[in-house]
C-alpha cells in the first residue's frame, strides 16, 4: 500500500525567507503524481502545485516550487519569498491513477510566518 | 472559490442520529470524492462517484453510505452516529476525462460534531 509521510509537524519561517517542507513517500508504481494543498484557518483544501512522476523537470508555480527526487521518493515544497498569507497546514498528497482516484495524503505540517 | 460547494457548513447531532451531506460538484465534473478529516485519522478518502456509478471505497465504515444523482450532485449519508464520527468531511470533484492534469477541487468542508 502506498504510504505519505511528513516529518515535520511544526515549521517556521520569517516573512520574506524561505522554507522547504518535507514528504516521502512508499510506493511501486512508477507512473503516479504528487500534489501540495495547503489548508489555511478557514479549513478550505487549496491545491498549490502539482508533479507527475514521469516528469523530471521540478514543478513551479511562482513562489513555490518542489524539489522531486524520484529515486529517493522524495518530493518537498520550497516557497520563497514567504509571506504571511503562506501561513497554514501544508498536506502533501500520492495519486496513483492517471485517469483520476484517491489522494493519500501525508498527516501535514504547520507553517507560521513570523512579521 | 473552487466551485464545489458543500451544505450544510456545520451540523450538530447527538448519538445514535443520522445525517446528510450534500456535495455539488464543479460544472462539468463527473467524480466525485468523499474525504473525513479528523484529528486522529488525519484526511482519509471515503468514496469515489464517477458518474452516477460507485468507482472506488476507502475506509468507508457500513454506517455511512453515499450516491450521487442524475445532476451529477453527491450524498454522504452517515447514520447510527458515534461520538467517533466528529470531523470535517469534504467533498472534491475531478473531471476524469483521462487527461493527465485532472485535478482534484475541494469544497469548504461539512463539520460534523456528534454530541
Amino acid at each position: 500500500a502506498q504510504t505519505v509521510t511528513q516529518s515535520q509537524p511544526e515549521m517556521s519561517v520569517q516573512e520574506a525567507e524561505t522554507v522547504t517542507l518535507s514528504c516521502t513517500y512508499d510506493t511501486s508504481e512508477s507512473d503516479y503524481y504528487l500534489f501540495w494543498y495547503k489548508q489555511p484557518p478557514s479549513r478550505q483544501m487549496i491545491l498549490v502545485i502539482r508533479q507527475e512522476a514521469y516528469k523530471q523537470q521540478n514543478a513551479t508555480e511562482n513562489r513555490f516550487s518542489v524539489n522531486f527526487q524520484k529515486a529517493a521518493k522524495s518530493f518537498s515544497l520550497k516557497i520563497s519569498d514567504s509571506q504571511l498569507g503562506d501561513a497554514a497546514m501544508y498536506f502533501c498528497a500520492y495519486r496513483r491513477d492517471r485517469q483520476g482516484g484517491k489522494l493519500i495524503f501525508g498527516q501535514g505540517t504547520e507553517l507560521s510566518v513570523k512579521p | 472559490d473552487s466551485g464545489v460547494t458543500q451544505t450544510p457548513k456545520h451540523l450538530i447531532t447527538a448519538t445514535g442520529q443520522r445525517v446528510t451531506l450534500r456535495c455539488s460538484p464543479r460544472s462539468g465534473d463527473l467524480s466525485v470524492y468523499w474525504y473525513q478529516q479528523s484529528l486522529d485519522q488525519g484526511l482519509q478518502f471515503l468514496i469515489q462517484y464517477y458518474n452516477g456509478e460507485e468507482r472506488a471505497k476507502g475506509n468507508i465504515l457500513e454506517r455511512f453510505s453515499a450516491q450521487q444523482f442524475p445532476d451529477l450532485h453527491s450524498e454522504l449519508n452517515l447514520s447510527s452516529l458515534e461520538l467517533g464520527d466528529s470531523a470535517l468531511y469534504f467533498c472534491a470533484s475531478s473531471a476524469n476525462t483521462g487527461i493527465v492534469s485532472d485535478t482534484q477541487y475541494f469544497g469548504p468542508g461539512t463539520r460534523l460534531t456528534v454530541l
